[in-house]
């Protein structure tokens, strides 16, 4: 049973350009969570997706946008990047959304912003 | 909002040496409390969780018992090796509303042999 997959594993980009990541979450599961790791620090939660909906939000402006689609895969897209949008980003998929549910957690995408 | 404070790093110890990593929370209600692992260069791994008060969650040998009146998670494991090298995350998840994880700013622990 493959666990959850990232792509790209590494990116580099330049200041105001866009970038997508993707990822496919754990066979079975329809919950998929986005968090932003910066350096030396622990995962923020950037949003959830379930049945193709934004079901909640952390604290991230607008450039940053997603998107699920039916077979529960999804999409980070990041618009006019900034120089602090360097980060490892980590997808987390889940069964559902009990309060016991483990989120499993993909190998990230390191994103560097130059 | 909820929160997680862990204590900071790095934590250095020589093999075979006895870990606590220390770990408390702020949080409504009764949260789900989990210890993640990311190993360098990699993401997280779940090392153990525990769902309810007094519960003690396991894995590989590492514990951490869920307590309520102190609010606290704490990781041990009585006889660490080098291979458990890495950083450790300390995290929570609320249970009202929707299911987003809250993490510490994580411990990293050095072992030698």
């Amino acid at each position: 049973d493959a666990g959850v997959t990232q792509s790209p594993t590494h990116l580099i980009k330049t200041r105001g350009q866009q970038v997508t990541l993707r990822c496919s979450p754990k066979s079975g599961h329809d919950t998929v969570s986005w968090y932003q790791q910066a350096l030396g620090q622990g995962p923020q939660f950037i949003f959830q997706y379930y049945e193709e909906e934004e079901r909640q939000r952390g604290n991230f402006p607008d450039r940053f946008s997603g998107h699920q689609y039916p077979n529960y895969s999804s999409e980070l897209n990041v618009n006019a990047l900034l120089l602090g949008d360097s980060a490892l980003y980590l997808c987390a998929s889940s069964p559902g959304d009990s309060p016991t549910d483990t989120q499993y957690f993909g190998p990230g995408t390191r994103l560097t912003v130059l | 909002g909820d929160s997680v404070t862990q204590m900071e790093g790095p934590v250095t110890l020589s093999e075979e040496a006895f870990l606590t990593i220390n770990c408390t929370y702020t949080a409504t209600g009764y949260p789900s409390l989990f210890w993640y692992v990311q190993y360098p260069g990699e993401g997280l791994q779940l090392l153990l969780k525990a769902t309810k008060a007094d519960d003690k969650g396991s894995n590989k040998g590492f514990e951490a018992t869920y307590r309520k009146e102190t609010t606290s998670f704490h990781l041990e494991k009585g006889s660490v090796q080098v291979s458990d090298s890495a950083v450790y995350f300390c995290a929570l998840k609320g249970n009202t509303g929707f299911q987003k994880l809250v993490f510490g700013t994580g411990t990293r622990l050095l072992v030698s042999p």
